[in-house]
């Protein structure tokens, strides 16, 4: 089966500007998750999303931070402006089912701020 | 509040023998522990999983243990090889939600 595709890669930024950053879960996985891995540190959670809806964004700087999954497939995040502190891999990942259940990980997107 | 502690935040063995790497949880109410291995560079891979209805799973060289009462559950790696050389990260789910909250993640070497 395909995996979770993230793009870009790589993407290089200076400070104030924006990002964005698109996510294509695996076939018939409604729940999908944004999170934040700052260089040695675990995943962060950002936001997650049952089908279009969102079940958690508790730890999204939603000052800065926007995600949206509107057709509850495809989703996109975003950073306007960013930070020095943004710089991080942004993590995608999916799952059949919210809960207990395992995790599907993209390849990431490296973001640095500079 | 939430919290999963994980230890050590490095570790290395030489190989063949036996790495150990353990994690602490405070919701008593969670039920599902999973393991997973991110090489350099790579995306996290789940390695091996357990629920709380069971207190020990075995895949191959891996396996998992959980002490509900004391609210740990570790990681048992045997025979280490140099391809297991990468990062660690326990989870734990959060009750009441859906989310995980992932451990620091132990960064393992395996010395040939």
């Amino acid at each position: 089966e395909a995996g979770v595709a993230q793009s870009p890669r790589y993407k290089i930024i200076e400070k104030r500007q924006s990002v964005a950053f698109w996510c294509n879960p695996i076939s018939g996985h409604a729940t999908l998750y944004w999170y934040q891995q700052i260089l040695g540190q675990g995943p962060k959670l950002l936001i997650q999303f049952q089908n279009n809806g969102v079940v958690d964004d508790s730890q999204l700087p939603k000052d800065r931070f926007s995600a949206e999954r509107l057709k509850g497939v495809d989703s996109t995040l975003k950073i306007q402006p960013a930070k020095l502190e943004d710089s991080a891999v942004y993590l995608c990942a999916s799952s059949f089912r919210p809960g207990a259940e395992k995790l599907f990980f993209g390849s990431g997107t490296q973001l640095s701020v500079l | 509040g939430e919290n999963v502690e994980q230890h050590p935040s490095t570790l290395s063995v030489q190989e063949g023998d036996s790495a150990v790497i353990k994690c602490t949880y405070s919701d008593s109410a969670s039920n599902y522990f999973p393991w997973y291995k991110q090489e350099l560079g790579k995306r996290p891979q789940l390695i091996i999983d357990i629920r709380s209805n069971v207190g020990e799973k075995k895949d191959q060289r891996i396996a998992v243990t959980l002490n509900k009462t004391a609210k740990h559950f570790s990681l048992h790696i045997t025979e280490t090889q140099p391809e297991d050389s990468a990062v660690y990260f326990c989870a734990a789910p959060v009750s009441g939600t859906y989310k995980y909250i992932f451990g620091t993640g132990t960064r393992l070497k395996v010395l040939a």
